[in-house]
Protein backbone atom coordinates (compact mmCIF):
# COMPACT_ATOMS: atom_id res chain seq x y z
CA UNK A 1 0.00 0.00 0.00
CA UNK A 2 1.24 3.73 -0.66
CA UNK A 3 2.64 5.35 2.33
CA UNK A 4 1.76 9.31 2.38
CA UNK A 5 3.09 10.80 6.27
CA UNK A 6 2.83 14.36 7.33
CA UNK A 7 4.85 15.12 9.98
CA UNK A 8 2.78 16.42 12.73
CA UNK A 9 -1.39 15.93 12.65
CA UNK A 10 -1.97 19.33 14.51
CA UNK A 11 0.22 22.59 14.70
CA UNK A 12 -0.47 25.60 16.28
CA UNK A 13 1.45 29.00 15.12
CA UNK A 14 1.90 32.61 15.96
CA UNK A 15 0.78 35.46 13.20
CA UNK A 16 4.43 35.97 11.53
CA UNK A 17 6.35 32.71 11.85
CA UNK A 18 7.76 30.67 9.30
CA UNK A 19 5.96 27.29 9.28
CA UNK A 20 7.31 24.61 7.83
CA UNK A 21 4.96 21.10 6.55
CA UNK A 22 6.74 18.01 5.79
CA UNK A 23 5.33 15.05 3.49
CA UNK A 24 7.08 12.03 2.85
CA UNK A 25 6.09 8.84 0.43
CA UNK A 26 7.12 5.48 0.09
CA UNK A 27 6.55 4.65 -3.15
CA UNK A 28 8.72 6.10 -5.11
CA UNK A 29 6.29 8.66 -6.54
CA UNK A 30 7.31 11.50 -9.38
CA UNK A 31 4.72 13.83 -9.20
CA UNK A 32 3.71 15.22 -5.04
CA UNK A 33 1.14 18.23 -4.27
CA UNK A 34 0.06 20.46 -1.67
CA UNK A 35 -3.85 20.77 -0.93
CA UNK A 36 -5.34 23.09 1.31
CA UNK A 37 -9.00 22.02 2.52
CA UNK A 38 -11.53 24.35 4.01
CA UNK A 39 -15.33 24.01 4.70
CA UNK A 40 -17.62 24.96 1.75
CA UNK A 41 -14.64 25.19 -0.67
CA UNK A 42 -13.35 21.99 -1.16
CA UNK A 43 -9.71 20.90 -1.71
CA UNK A 44 -7.46 23.85 -3.71
CA UNK A 45 -4.20 22.59 -5.10
CA UNK A 46 -1.46 25.16 -3.25
CA UNK A 47 1.74 23.77 -5.58
CA UNK A 48 2.56 20.65 -6.73
CA UNK A 49 6.54 18.86 -8.51
CA UNK A 50 6.84 16.05 -10.82
CA UNK A 51 10.11 16.08 -9.82
CA UNK A 52 13.27 16.83 -7.34
CA UNK A 53 13.55 20.75 -7.42
CA UNK A 54 11.26 21.09 -10.16
CA UNK A 55 7.39 22.76 -9.09
CA UNK A 56 4.40 24.11 -10.54
CA UNK A 57 2.65 26.95 -8.59
CA UNK A 58 -1.50 25.22 -8.31
CA UNK A 59 -4.63 27.39 -7.94
CA UNK A 60 -3.59 29.20 -4.77
CA UNK A 61 0.13 29.98 -4.09
CA UNK A 62 -0.13 33.20 -2.67
CA UNK A 63 1.93 33.17 0.87
CA UNK A 64 3.51 29.76 -0.02
CA UNK A 65 6.58 28.35 -1.40
CA UNK A 66 7.77 24.62 -1.78
CA UNK A 67 10.42 22.50 -1.38
CA UNK A 68 11.70 19.42 -3.14
CA UNK A 69 15.34 18.02 -2.68
CA UNK A 70 15.01 14.33 -2.62
CA UNK A 71 12.21 12.37 -4.25
CA UNK A 72 10.39 10.87 -1.45
CA UNK A 73 10.13 14.23 0.57
CA UNK A 74 8.23 17.60 -0.23
CA UNK A 75 7.83 20.10 2.23
CA UNK A 76 5.27 23.08 1.91
CA UNK A 77 6.51 26.41 3.71
CA UNK A 78 4.42 29.36 5.00
CA UNK A 79 6.85 32.16 4.97
CA UNK A 80 4.98 34.80 7.38
CA UNK A 81 1.92 32.69 8.28
CA UNK A 82 -1.00 34.89 8.80
CA UNK A 83 -4.67 33.79 10.13
CA UNK A 84 -5.52 33.39 7.26
CA UNK A 85 -4.06 30.32 6.62
CA UNK A 86 -5.94 28.25 9.30
CA UNK A 87 -6.63 25.20 7.53
CA UNK A 88 -6.36 21.49 7.29
CA UNK A 89 -3.22 20.75 4.90
CA UNK A 90 -3.55 17.89 2.80
CA UNK A 91 -0.29 16.03 0.83
CA UNK A 92 -0.90 13.86 -1.75
CA UNK A 93 1.40 12.02 -4.28
CA UNK A 94 0.90 9.90 -7.83
CA UNK A 95 2.91 7.59 -9.85
CA UNK A 96 2.12 9.76 -12.97
CA UNK A 97 0.22 11.48 -15.27
CA UNK A 98 -3.39 9.33 -15.02
CA UNK A 99 -2.60 8.24 -11.63
CA UNK A 100 -4.89 8.32 -9.04
CA UNK A 101 -3.45 10.44 -5.91
CA UNK A 102 -2.53 8.99 -2.48
CA UNK A 103 -3.06 11.41 0.21
CA UNK A 104 -1.96 11.52 4.07
CA UNK A 105 -3.85 12.06 6.81
CA UNK A 106 -3.38 15.72 7.33
CA UNK A 107 -2.02 18.66 9.55
CA UNK A 108 -4.15 20.63 10.90
CA UNK A 109 -2.86 24.15 11.20
CA UNK A 110 -3.62 27.12 13.06
CA UNK A 111 -2.44 30.55 12.99
CA UNK A 112 -2.94 32.93 16.10
CA UNK B 1 -20.11 27.75 -13.00
CA UNK B 2 -17.78 25.06 -11.50
CA UNK B 3 -16.20 22.26 -13.30
CA UNK B 4 -17.22 19.79 -11.22
CA UNK B 5 -20.70 20.21 -9.23
CA UNK B 6 -21.28 17.85 -6.15
CA UNK B 7 -24.11 17.98 -3.46
CA UNK B 8 -22.83 18.82 -0.36
CA UNK B 9 -25.68 16.64 1.55
CA UNK B 10 -25.57 16.05 4.59
CA UNK B 11 -27.57 12.58 3.21
CA UNK B 12 -29.14 10.60 5.71
CA UNK B 13 -30.11 7.09 4.97
CA UNK B 14 -31.13 3.69 7.23
CA UNK B 15 -28.36 0.49 8.08
CA UNK B 16 -28.97 -1.56 4.88
CA UNK B 17 -30.34 0.95 2.02
CA UNK B 18 -28.90 1.71 -1.53
CA UNK B 19 -26.80 4.78 -1.43
CA UNK B 20 -26.42 6.83 -4.62
CA UNK B 21 -24.14 9.35 -4.79
CA UNK B 22 -23.38 11.92 -7.80
CA UNK B 23 -21.15 14.12 -9.56
CA UNK B 24 -21.74 16.22 -12.82
CA UNK B 25 -18.81 17.91 -14.83
CA UNK B 26 -18.58 20.53 -17.90
CA UNK B 27 -15.01 19.90 -19.13
CA UNK B 28 -15.37 17.43 -21.84
CA UNK B 29 -11.55 16.25 -21.23
CA UNK B 30 -11.92 14.46 -18.02
CA UNK B 31 -10.73 11.20 -18.69
CA UNK B 32 -10.29 9.16 -15.44
CA UNK B 33 -12.23 9.62 -12.46
CA UNK B 34 -12.30 8.89 -8.85
CA UNK B 35 -14.42 8.42 -5.87
CA UNK B 36 -12.23 8.86 -2.52
CA UNK B 37 -13.78 8.52 1.04
CA UNK B 38 -12.58 11.00 3.83
CA UNK B 39 -13.50 10.25 7.28
CA UNK B 40 -13.44 12.82 10.18
CA UNK B 41 -9.67 14.28 10.80
CA UNK B 42 -8.43 12.18 8.55
CA UNK B 43 -6.97 12.19 4.76
CA UNK B 44 -9.14 11.27 1.58
CA UNK B 45 -8.72 7.58 0.53
CA UNK B 46 -8.77 6.26 -2.80
CA UNK B 47 -12.21 3.84 -3.05
CA UNK B 48 -12.63 3.81 -6.74
CA UNK B 49 -10.44 4.65 -10.24
CA UNK B 50 -12.31 4.62 -13.31
CA UNK B 51 -11.14 5.45 -16.97
CA UNK B 52 -13.83 4.17 -19.05
CA UNK B 53 -17.58 4.84 -19.46
CA UNK B 54 -19.68 1.86 -17.71
CA UNK B 55 -19.90 0.15 -14.47
CA UNK B 56 -16.71 -0.83 -12.34
CA UNK B 57 -17.54 -3.02 -9.34
CA UNK B 58 -15.70 -3.43 -6.14
CA UNK B 59 -17.45 -5.50 -3.24
CA UNK B 60 -20.68 -3.21 -2.21
CA UNK B 61 -19.33 -0.22 -4.17
CA UNK B 62 -20.57 0.10 -7.92
CA UNK B 63 -18.46 3.44 -9.65
CA UNK B 64 -20.83 4.35 -12.94
CA UNK B 65 -19.42 6.80 -15.57
CA UNK B 66 -21.32 8.52 -18.30
CA UNK B 67 -19.17 10.18 -20.56
CA UNK B 68 -21.91 11.05 -22.86
CA UNK B 69 -23.86 12.89 -20.07
CA UNK B 70 -20.74 14.32 -18.22
CA UNK B 71 -22.30 12.57 -15.07
CA UNK B 72 -20.66 10.29 -12.56
CA UNK B 73 -22.25 8.11 -9.58
CA UNK B 74 -21.19 5.85 -6.87
CA UNK B 75 -23.64 3.06 -5.35
CA UNK B 76 -23.34 1.67 -1.76
CA UNK B 77 -24.91 -1.82 -1.45
CA UNK B 78 -25.92 -2.68 2.22
CA UNK B 79 -24.48 0.57 3.48
CA UNK B 80 -23.07 0.12 7.05
CA UNK B 81 -22.86 2.66 9.50
CA UNK B 82 -18.76 2.39 8.79
CA UNK B 83 -19.79 4.03 5.65
CA UNK B 84 -20.64 7.31 7.51
CA UNK B 85 -17.87 10.02 5.85
CA UNK B 86 -17.54 12.66 3.38
CA UNK B 87 -17.05 11.01 -0.33
CA UNK B 88 -15.56 13.18 -3.28
CA UNK B 89 -15.48 12.66 -6.09
CA UNK B 90 -12.14 14.03 -8.39
CA UNK B 91 -11.54 13.73 -12.10
CA UNK B 92 -8.72 14.45 -14.40
CA UNK B 93 -7.18 15.04 -17.92
CA UNK B 94 -4.13 12.81 -19.37
CA UNK B 95 -3.40 16.96 -20.60
CA UNK B 96 -3.41 18.67 -17.67
CA UNK B 97 -0.22 17.59 -16.25
CA UNK B 98 -1.26 15.08 -12.99
CA UNK B 99 -3.45 18.43 -11.71
CA UNK B 100 -7.56 16.74 -10.93
CA UNK B 101 -10.45 18.33 -9.75
CA UNK B 102 -12.30 17.58 -6.95
CA UNK B 103 -15.97 17.62 -5.77
CA UNK B 104 -16.97 19.47 -2.99
CA UNK B 105 -17.75 16.20 -1.00
CA UNK B 106 -21.16 14.87 -0.14
CA UNK B 107 -21.54 14.13 4.00
CA UNK B 108 -23.04 10.82 4.51
CA UNK B 109 -24.83 9.61 7.15
CA UNK B 110 -25.81 5.75 7.36
CA UNK B 111 -28.34 5.21 10.82
CA UNK B 112 -27.97 2.44 12.67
Amino acid sequence: DVKVTQSSRYLVKRTGEKVFLECVQDMDHENMFWYRQDPGLGLRLIYFSYDVKMKEKGDIPEGYSVSREKKERFSLILESASTNQTSMYLCASNGGTDQPQHFGDGTRLSIL
Amino acid sequence: QKEVEQDPGPLSVPEGAIVSLNCTYSNSAFQYFMWYRQYSRKGPELLMYTYSSGNKEDGRFTAQVDKSSKYISLFIRDSQPSDSATYLCAMGAYSSASKIIFGSGTRLSIRP
